[in-house]
């Protein structure tokens, strides 16, 4: 079946440096996406979102970027802190679905 | 405090057991979804209720029973479990089809099953 998928399932960075995580996906139906972050012991928590119309948007210290044209979506997190060690998760979905479906999630860790 | 409560937080069972959980939500959603997060795996999309109806059942055992009496409570009624079903449950709510980033989650009940 179509799936949602992450190329890397862990991410180390030093604090202050640049992260950037990547998501595949394969429904060429999906119109809607979301990355999501879930710290130890949480439930994940929304981060930003874009629709399909749009090939960037950007929030406080992140941007996401979305390449239709190989189904690539990226979070991009400026000077990286130590809070934002968690999983990310990208999620999708269409406008006649009813959730997101979700990808496996990259851990990123924060060195100091 | 994110706006969906999940109770317990923690749960052990018994695999003859029956134990129910239990999802509240105060942010005036019209859905709520019941997901299944085990190790390395992606979040698996168990139970939708929109508008107090199911609209989607992803092939969930029947030793797992979701009951969603208003839109602002969902359970999930568990018995019979098997060690494997052992994970975090996760609760989240939204507004029908919302695609403005309405998914809002709660923190989980942590099932063991011994």
């Amino acid at each position: 079946g179509e799936s949602v998928g992450l190329h890397l399932p862990t991410l180390s960075v030093q604090e202050g440096d640049n992260s950037i995580i990547n998501c595949a996906y394969s429904n060429s139906a999906s119109d809607y996406f979301i990355w999501y972050k879930q710290e130890s012991g949480k439930g994940p928590q929304f981060i930003i979102d874009i629709r399909s119309n749009m090939d960037k948007r950007q929030g406080q210290r992140v941007t996401v970027l979305l390449n239709k044209t190989v189904k690539h979506l990226s979070l991009q997190i400026a000077a990286t802190q130590p809070g934002d060690s968690a999983v990310y998760f990208c999620a999708e979905n269409t406008n006649s679905g009813y959730a997101l479906n979700f990808g496996k999630g990259t851990s990123l860790l924060v060195t100091p | 405090e994110t706006g969906v409560t999940q109770t317990p937080r923690h749960l052990v069972m018994g695999m003859t057991n029956k134990k129910s959980l239990k999802c509240e939500q105060h942010l005036g959603h019209n859905a709520m979804y019941w997901y299944k997060q085990s190790a390395k795996k992606p979040l698996e999309l168990m139970f939708v209720y929109s508008l107090e109806e199911r609209v989607e059942n992803n092939s969930v055992p029947s030793r797992f029973s979701p009951e969603c009496p208003n839109s602002s409570h969902l359970f999930l009624h568990l018995h019979t479990l098997q060690p494997e079903d052992s994970a975090l449950y996760l609760c989240a709510s939204s507004q029908v089809r919302s695609q403005d980033g309405g998914y809002t989650f709660g923190s989980g009940t942590r099932l063991t099953v011994v």
